[in-house]
């Protein structure tokens, strides 16, 4: 069955410290979403990446892809209270684009 | 409306009784999907519809649940006999067509008591 791990599990960033979270897939991917969650909210769509080697930005968060489809990294640059909250990969591990499967996610904490 | 809106945002109800929850989907998108999400954990998948049909319903974790979409828009999600353990957030998204960004509603937060 498909494994997905997220990690670090949680973390604490000083705030105009950058942070990275990692997502593994112990299989090939059709592609993978990133969300972020904050407490008693719905999921806020960050990025969807569906090409191996393929990079997306948006303001000062950056995901990527690697090659071989297996792995994904969620960058955020100059953090900002505001990116505060439960960051979430969703993978898709087979051409059943609606069945996402979901890291446990990552807990992101950014003092002053 | 602009986003996934479900209905209600809260319910509580005791155990052994019957729930609805109502998801309405980005107008015009048609695939739509239900996820349950228990404290500290991703969502889980439960059911997808593309159109009025049932792509995958593989999620659901027994005979007790059943999701409709008559119309092929708006969902509900139907949960007989409740019991404490179905306590959690229910997640409604839905999609342009399959392999499209998917958009997720502020749940529905479920409890039994």
């Amino acid at each position: 069955s498909q494994e997905l791990e997220q990690s670090p599990q949680s973390l604490i960033v000083q705030e105009g410290k950058n942070l990275t979270i990692n997502c593994t897939s112990s299989k090939t991917l059709y592609g993978l979403y990133w969300y972020k969650q904050k407490y008693g909210e719905g999921l806020i769509f960050l990025m969807m990446l569906q090409k191996g080697g393929e990079e997306k930005s948006h303001e000062k968060i950056t995901a990527k892809l690697d090659e071989k489809k297996q792995q994904s990294s969620l960058h955020i640059t100059a953090s900002q209270p505001s990116h505060a909250g439960i960051y979430l990969c969703g993978a898709v591990p087979t051409d059943s684009w609606g069945k996402l499967q979901f890291g446990a996610g990552t807990q992101v904490v950014v003092t002053p | 409306g602009a986003g996934v809106s479900q209905t209600p945002s809260n319910k509580v109800t005791e155990k052994g009784k019957y729930v609805e929850l109502r998801c309405d989907p980005i107008s015009g998108h048609t695939a739509l999907y239900w996820y349950r999400q228990s404290l500290g954990q991703g969502p889980e998948f439960l059911i997808y519809f593309q159109g009025t049909g049932a792509a995958d319903d593989s999620g659901l974790p027994n005979d007790r649940f059943f999701a409709v979409r008559p119309e092929g828009s708006v969902s509900t999600l139907k949960i007989q006999r409740t019991e404490r353990g179905d306590s959690a957030v229910y997640l409604c998204a839905s999609s342009w067509s399959l392999g499209n960004t998917i958009y997720f509603g502020e749940g529905s937060w479920l409890t039994v008591v």
